[in-house]
């Protein structure tokens, strides 16, 4: 079983709708990351958690929005989707803020 | 906005030859790490680098810290089929959040 896993895989929505992806893990990690990928331009922080009471906006927040429910789960929300948040979106752990980051396989949302 | 050049954007080899790849910042970093991302999977991390000049390898992989703080290298020896995929290097400031390269695209051709 992967230790960080994201739901679903792939969305196709339209412009408009609200869009929620999940991730769950079971490193036991207290930090968690949702980051943007788009090609050429890396992976870019949108959101990121040092436990379940804490939230931090990354470089590009706007439009997203995120919810620590648990230790184990991180989602990420975009009230209104629009098609320049097509892309592929990751969630990251780690144990601790200088350990390396573990990422799950990703989800690709397009927005129409 | 983007705090880390990587260099070069995309390669194209041969199997068996060796491959150099870099990230620079004008920023100083306290940890450098190295991540590969195989298509439809997330990037996993390949080697970690937390002191300047430090010289770590991973089999054929080997990454610097470089000593000035502020650039890292990978490379890797004798490339093989399977070392396709995009190549990301991800540094630390201030014990805060990882910045990421743009990756490096590495094709190999058998």
């Amino acid at each position: 079983d992967a230790d960080v896993t994201q739901t679903p895989r792939n969305r196709i929505t339209k412009t408009g709708k609200r869009i929620m992806l999940e991730c769950s893990q079971t490193k036991g990690h207290d930090r968690m990351y949702w980051y943007r990928q788009d090609p050429g331009l890396g992976l870019r922080l949108i959101y990121y958690s040092f436990d379940v009471k804490d939230i931090n906006k990354g470089e590009i927040s706007d439009g997203y929005s995120v919810s620590r429910q648990a230790q184990a789960k991180f989602s990420l929300s975009l009230e209104s989707a629009i098609p320049n948040q097509t892309a592929l979106y990751f969630c990251a752990t780690s144990d601790l803020s200088d350990q390396p980051q573990h990422f799950g396989d990703g989800t690709r949302l397009s927005i129409l | 906005g983007q705090q880390l050049n990587q260099s070069p954007q995309s390669m194209f080899i041969q199997e068996g030859e060796d491959v150099s790849m870099n990230c620079t910042s004008s920023s100083i970093f306290n940890t450098w790490l190295w991540y590969k991302q195989d298509p439809g999977e997330g990037p996993v991390l390949l080697i970690a680098l937390y002191k300047a000049g430090e010289l770590t390898s991973n089999g054929r992989l080997t990454a610097q810290f470089g000593i000035t703080r502020k650039d890292s290298f990978l490379n890797i020896s004798a490339s093989i089929p399977s070392d396709v995929g995009i190549y990301f290097c991800a540094g630390q400031r201030n014990f805060n959040k990882f910045y990421f390269g743009s990756g490096t695209k590495l094709n190999v051709k058998p």
